[in-house]
C-alpha cells in the first residue's frame, strides 16, 4: 500500500536557523512527489514538486527538496528560516501508474522571532 | 484565474442527519479530488475524478459517503447517515490533468469544516 510518513510533528526554531523536515514515502514503482504548505487561515498551497531528472528541486521563498531514490526520501530544506514560515507543511505522493494521491500527517513549523 | 470553490465553509449537523458538499474547480481543471482531514493529520483521498469518470474510490466509505460530478465540472460529495467520526475539514482540489509520469499541481479550495454531534 501507498504511505508516506513524516517523522517530525512539530518543530520549533528560531529565526535564522536552518531547516530540515523528513519525508519517507513507501511505493514500489515511479512517483510524483510534493511539498505543500498551509499557512494559518490560508489554503493548501503547493512548496515545490519533483517529477524527474535532477533529484534537487527548488521552490518559493528559497525552499529545496531533495530526492534520495534509494531511501524513498524527499526531505525539505532552508538554509535559514523567517518568522512568515510559520506554517504546517505537508509531504504527499502521486503514483504515475494509477494517479492515486496520499498525503503525509504534515509537520507544524514554529519560527520564534 | 478565480480558485476552487467550496460549499458551504461550516456544517453542523447531529448524527444520523444527511449532508451535502459542493465544489466548483477551476475551469478546464479536469481531475477533481475531494479529502477528508480529520484534525491533527494529513488529508486522506476519499475519490479522485478524471473529468466525470472516476479514477480511485478505494478510500470513501461507500456505505454512507456518495460522490458525483455531473458534466466533469462541478462535483458534490454526500454523507448519509453522518457518524460522530465523520466530523473533519472535507477538501476540494483540482489540477489540469492526470496522465501518467506527469502529475499537475493540486489547487486546493478552502474547505468545509463539520462537525457531527
Amino acid at each position: 500500500a501507498q504511505s508516506v510518513s513524516q517523522h517530525n510533528h512539530h518543530v520549533i526554531l528560531s529565526e535564522a536557523a536552518s531547516l530540515e523536515l523528513g519525508c519517507n514515502y513507501s511505493y514500489g514503482g515511479t512517483v510524483n512527489l510534493f511539498w505543500y504548505v498551509q499557512y494559518p487561515g490560508q489554503h493548501l498551497q503547493l512548496l515545490l514538486k519533483y517529477f524527474s531528472g535532477d533529484p534537487l528541486v527548488k521552490g518559493i521563498k528559497g525552499f529545496e527538496a531533495e530526492f534520495i531514490k534509494s531511501k524513498f526520501s524527499f526531505n525539505l530544506r532552508k538554509p535559514s528560516v523567517q518568522w512568515s514560515d510559520t506554517a504546517e507543511y505537508f509531504c504527499a505522493v502521486i503514483n504515475t501508474n494509477a494517479g492515486k494521491s496520499t498525503f503525509g500527517d504534515g509537520t507544524t513549523l514554529t519560527v520564534k522571532p | 484565474e478565480a480558485g476552487v470553490a467550496q460549499s458551504p465553509r461550516y456544517k453542523i449537523i447531529e448524527k444520523r442527519q444527511s449532508v451535502a458538499f459542493w465544489c466548483n474547480p477551476i475551469s478546464g481543471h479536469a481531475t477533481l479530488y475531494w479529502y477528508q482531514q480529520i484534525l491533527g493529520q494529513g488529508p486522506k483521498l476519499l475519490i479522485q475524478f478524471q473529468n466525470n469518470g472516476v479514477v480511485d474510490d478505494s478510500q470513501l466509505p461507500k456505505d454512507r459517503f456518495s460522490a458525483e460530478r455531473l458534466k466533469g465540472v462541478d462535483s458534490t460529495l454526500k454523507i448519509q447517515p453522518a457518524k460522530l467520526e465523520d466530523s473533519a475539514v472535507y477538501l476540494c482540489a483540482s489540477s489540469l490533468k492526470f496522465s501518467g509520469a506527469l502529475s499537475y499541481e493540486q489547487y486546493f479550495g478552502p474547505g468545509t469544516r463539520l462537525t457531527v454531534t
